[in-house]
């Protein structure tokens, strides 16, 4: 079984719209990161946080917004999307226990706006 | 911030051996990783090295360390098809790393 789910794998939707984008772990960690992967300007980090009232905006958070359910589960929203939000997003965890930090990748979900 | 360049492309014939460079302006990261993406994939962390530390050999693997250049390097020996992805280079220590664009690796008969 994964360690980092994602939910959905894949979302068409339209301008305007509403968006969640889901991230579950099995892996026990405390700290969870939302990134967009966009060709040629690589990983982006929108929010992360370190802890269940931790919140914390990374450089691109402009049109998102996150939750943190429990120490399990982080969510990203899009209050209202736009076609430029199109790209492919990750949820990532880490141990803040661990000795190298590795950031452990969920398999993404495909986001297009049209 | 810190700034971590990566060339976007790079193409190679199969068996033979693949470099791929980072350069980096911070130096005071505690940890340099290498991270790979296949295809339709997350990132996987595929190796990574001690900012004390000049190099580290993993089987076909061999990471390159300058710290006086600000120069990392990941050399896979007799490249494979399997090892076409996109490789990562990312720094970072107790805190939020900072990832490179990410270097599409094409392995071709």
């Amino acid at each position: 079984d994964a360690d980092v789910t994602q939910t959905p794998r894949n979302r068409i939707t339209k301008t305007g719209k509403r968006i969640m984008l889901e991230c579950s772990q099995t892996k026990g960690h405390d700290r969870m990161y939302w990134y967009r992967q966009d060709p040629g300007l690589g990983l982006r980090l929108i929010y992360y946080s370190f802890d269940v009232k931790d919140i914390n905006k990374g450089e691109i958070s402009d049109g998102y917004s996150v939750s943190r359910q429990a120490q399990a589960k982080f969510s990203l929203s899009l209050e209202s999307a736009i076609p430029n939000q199109t790209a492919l997003y990750f949820c990532a965890t880490s141990d803040r226990t661990g000795g190298n930090n590795e950031q452990f990748f969920g398999p993404g979900t495909r986001l297009t706006v049209l | 911030g810190e700034d971590v360049e990566q060339s976007l492309f790079l193409s190679v014939r199969e068996g033979d051996s693949s470099v791929i460079n980072c350069t980096y302006t911070d130096s005071s990261s505690t940890y340099l990783y290498w991270y790979k993406q296949e295809p339709g994939a997350g990132l996987q962390l595929l190796t990574y090295i001690f900012s004390n530390m000049d190099m580290k050999q993993d089987q076909r693997l061999t990471v390159l360390l300058n710290k006086k250049d600000k120069h990392l390097s990941l050399r896979i020996a007799d490249t494979q098809t399997g090892d076409s992805a996109i490789y990562f280079c990312a720094l970072g220590g107790s805190y939020i790393p900072t990832f490179g664009r990410g270097t599409s690796l094409i392995v071709h008969p």
